[in-house]
């Protein structure tokens, strides 16, 4: 099984300024044939059910607002949220989607400082 | 538009069964791969299973042997059988629509979830 670890657990981030996130997944989920990454990220604010930012670790969902990116192949990832804005307040989870069983990140809280 | 509307949830006691439900709508169930995903309260997401459209099954081990998921392509709708329920199943289950290519394991939808409380 992929284990996924997220780093910080938790993090304050002033408004307007930048947001960083990392994803550490416990082997590579770079799939060879065709160069993907098999990693996406999610944002769940409280009481609403988790919502698709980005996918293929690079991939902006539609409608995703173009402050957020993702980067980082094999086994290392980041989530970039810039310049922070109120609604961006939520807990951001990584998944690897490689290989069953689908594995999430423990989950990053941002708040804003 | 794409919705899918979880239902079934509720208080049952350990050892007990529950039948969860997503109904889907603006899609067809029967040609995506539906996952059933878990959230025990404060906690963090854990997958649960999946249905292929191919009708292939698959089972985190935590659920293995003790939950089977399941679909009816006439109603549109995909199920979640849970039995020999433990305190350790509490959670909001969710159910969510992988992406709409080949490979793409991703959750693109999900619904707004359903509350699995097991205590006596």
């Amino acid at each position: 099984d992929i284990v996924m670890t997220q780093s910080p657990d938790s993090l304050a981030v002033s408004l307007g300024e930048r947001a960083t996130i990392n994803c550490k997944s416990g082997q590579s989920v770079l799939y060879s044939s065709n160069n993907k990454n098999y990693l996406a990220w999610y944002q769940q604010k409280p009481g609403q059910p988790p919502k698709l930012l980005i996918y293929w670790a690079s991939t902006r969902e539609s409608g995703v607002p173009d402050r957020f990116s993702g980067s980082g192949s094999g086994t290392d990832f980041t989530l970039t949220i810039n310049s922070l804005q109120a609604e961006d307040v939520a807990v951001y989870y990584c998944q690897q989607y490689y290989s069953t069983p689908y594995s999430f990140g423990q989950g990053t809280k941002l708040e804003i400082k | 538009e794409v919705q899918l509307v979880e239902s079934g949830g509720g208080l049952i006691q350990p050892g007990g069964s529950l039948r969860l439900s997503c109904a889907a709508s603006g899609f067809t169930v029967s040609t995506n791969y539906m996952s059933w995903v878990r959230q025990a309260p404060g906690k963090g997401l854990e997958w649960v299973s999946v249905i292929y459209s191919g009708g292939n099954t698959y089972y985190a081990d935590s659920v293995m042997g003790r939950f089977t998921i399941s679909r009816d392509n006439s109603k549109n709708t995909v199920y979640l059988q849970m039995n020999s329920l433990r305190a350790e199943d509490t959670a909001v289950y969710y159910c969510a629509r992988e992406g709409q290519q080949l490979g793409d394991h991703y959750f693109d939808c999900w619904g707004q979830g359903t509350l699995v409380t097991v205590s006596s």
